[in-house]
């Protein structure tokens, strides 16, 4: 079946320490995003990708990187410049400027030791 | 700059008790509104999209409807297993990602 992974579920960050978080598709979109949530709020985008090796930043981006080198990955590293890491985080996928609907990974909750 | 605001933040509802949610938006060139359901500490469910003013979608107990300035997500006689937080996200213009409300939690008592 198609769909999107993402894993660890949960991940726990010690102070100082960058982390990655993992996302796969494969549902052959172009584009792929990562939001965040925090308890009680809705979706943030931190940064997004049209297409291979190209990506751009979203509205909370600071502290955030990501890596675009093959079609059906979109990895986020958490650094150590994000001093509020902990929070629920989405990995999402569609093709490109279409109307069709964001397809979702199940979320991984990162939280700081 | 494009904004979503939803309300109420939080409804408890008895089963069997309808009632509206409300998404309102502010966005130039509107292309798509979407709700969504997510469970607790999962992904975002996709439930509609509409398109234009006065579209309706319906699925189950579900209703949701379009003006120029807002989207309602109507829920008609719900049952606990209806409890979840409903997200409403607007598409604007070819080149920007979507931008999402902050959610209505739902509640439903048996």
């Amino acid at each position: 079946d198609g769909g999107i992974t993402q894993s660890p579920k949960y991940l726990f960050r010690k102070e100082g320490q960058n982390v990655t978080l993992s996302c796969e598709q494969n549902l052959n979109h172009d584009a792929m995003y990562w939001y965040r949530q925090d308890p009680g709020q809705g979706l943030r985008l931190i940064y997004y990708s049209q297409i291979v090796n190209d990506f751009q930043k979203g509205d909370i981006a600071e502290g955030y990187s990501v890596s675009r080198e093959k079609k059906e990955s979109f990895p986020l590293t958490v650094t150590s410049a994000q001093k509020n890491p902990t929070a629920f985080y989405l990995c999402a996928s569609k093709n490109w400027d279409s109307l069709e609907k964001l397809f979702f990974g199940s979320g991984t909750q990162l939280s700081v030791l | 700059e494009d904004q979503v605001t939803q309300s109420p933040e939080a409804l408890r509802l008895q089963e069997g008790e309808s009632s509206s949610l409300n998404c309102s938006y502010t966005v130039s060139g509107l292309r798509g509104l979407f709700w969504y359901r997510q469970d607790p500490g999962k992904g975002p469910e996709f439930l509609f999209t509409l398109y234009s003013a006065g579209e309706e979608k319906e699925k189950e107990r579900l209703k949701a409807t379009l003006t120029k300035k807002e989207s309602f997500l109507h829920i008609t006689a719900p049952k606990p297993e209806d409890s979840a937080t409903y997200l409403c996200a607007v598409q604007p213009p070819t080149g920007r990602a979507l931008t999402f409300g902050s959610g209505t939690r739902l509640q439903v008592q048996p």
